[in-house]
């Protein structure tokens, strides 16, 4: 089936550090796969942070970045500099174009901690 | 700004009990859904609609039932909670247009004891 794999929680890491949370997917029923990295913020749900729908494209929100690989079958997300309010939990999902009976398969999530 | 709101956003239910998830959207949006996340998993999907008065089996609908009874309104229920029903249950929403820009809710916690 379609799955998601991502590197899991906790990860900690020091303010003005650099981050990276890996992300690999297996889409055997989805001929184009889209890809979508969420956050969720503490007591709110989640909301999309960045997507990217075409193979070797790269998304960036927020000073984010992730760049589709279809070779790799990786979508890893990076920052340069986190700050304390990135502390969260960010989740990578894999879907279709999105049409009638379209669905996301997400990751487990990974809960960033930014330490100041 | 869109806005997904669930209701209640904890629950303690007792074993063999009716429970009752609520969500709400004002979005206009055509597509809800439901999932449910346990600690170790990331979020499965349970039910989803794409037009009010019909609803759709996810990748885990046992034991679950949805109702969508209008374009805002969007139930999850659990007619015979089980222990293994105890879960975080996010509801969320989407235009048809959007290619999977989902819009949660902020979860409801729920406990069966």
């Amino acid at each position: 089936g379609d799955s998601v794999t991502q590197t899991e929680g906790p990860v900690t890491v020091s303010e003005s550090e650099s981050l990276i949370i890996n992300c690999t997917y297996s889409a055997t029923s989805i001929a184009y796969p889209n890809l979508f990295w969420y956050v969720r913020y503490p007591g709110e749900g989640l909301q999309l942070l960045l997507k990217v729908i075409t193979a070797g494209q790269k998304g960036s929100s927020r000073g984010f970045e992730a760049t589709y690989n279809k070779e790799t079958t990786s979508f890893h997300l990076q920052k340069a500099s986190v700050q304390e309010s990135d502390s969260a939990v960010y989740y990578c999902a894999l879907g279709d174009h999105g049409g009638t009976g379209s669905k996301l398969s997400f990751g487990k999530g990974a809960k960033l901690t930014v330490s100041p | 700004e869109a806005a997904v709101t669930q209701s209640p956003r904890s629950k303690v239910a007792v074993t063999g009990g009716k429970v009752t998830l609520s969500c709400h959207q004002t979005n206009n949006h055509d597509y809800m859904y439901w999932y449910r996340q346990d600690t170790g998993h990331g979020l499965r999907l349970i039910h989803y609609s794409y037009v009010a008065d019909s609803t759709e089996k996810g990748d885990i609908p046992d034991g679950y039932k949805a109702s969508r009874p209008s374009q805002e309104n969007f139930s999850l229920i659990l007619e015979l909670a089980s222990l293994s029903q105890t879960a975080v249950y996010f509801c969320a929403s989407r235009d048809w247009a959007s290619q999977n820009t989902l819009y949660f809710g902020a979860g409801t916690r729920l406990s069966v004891l």
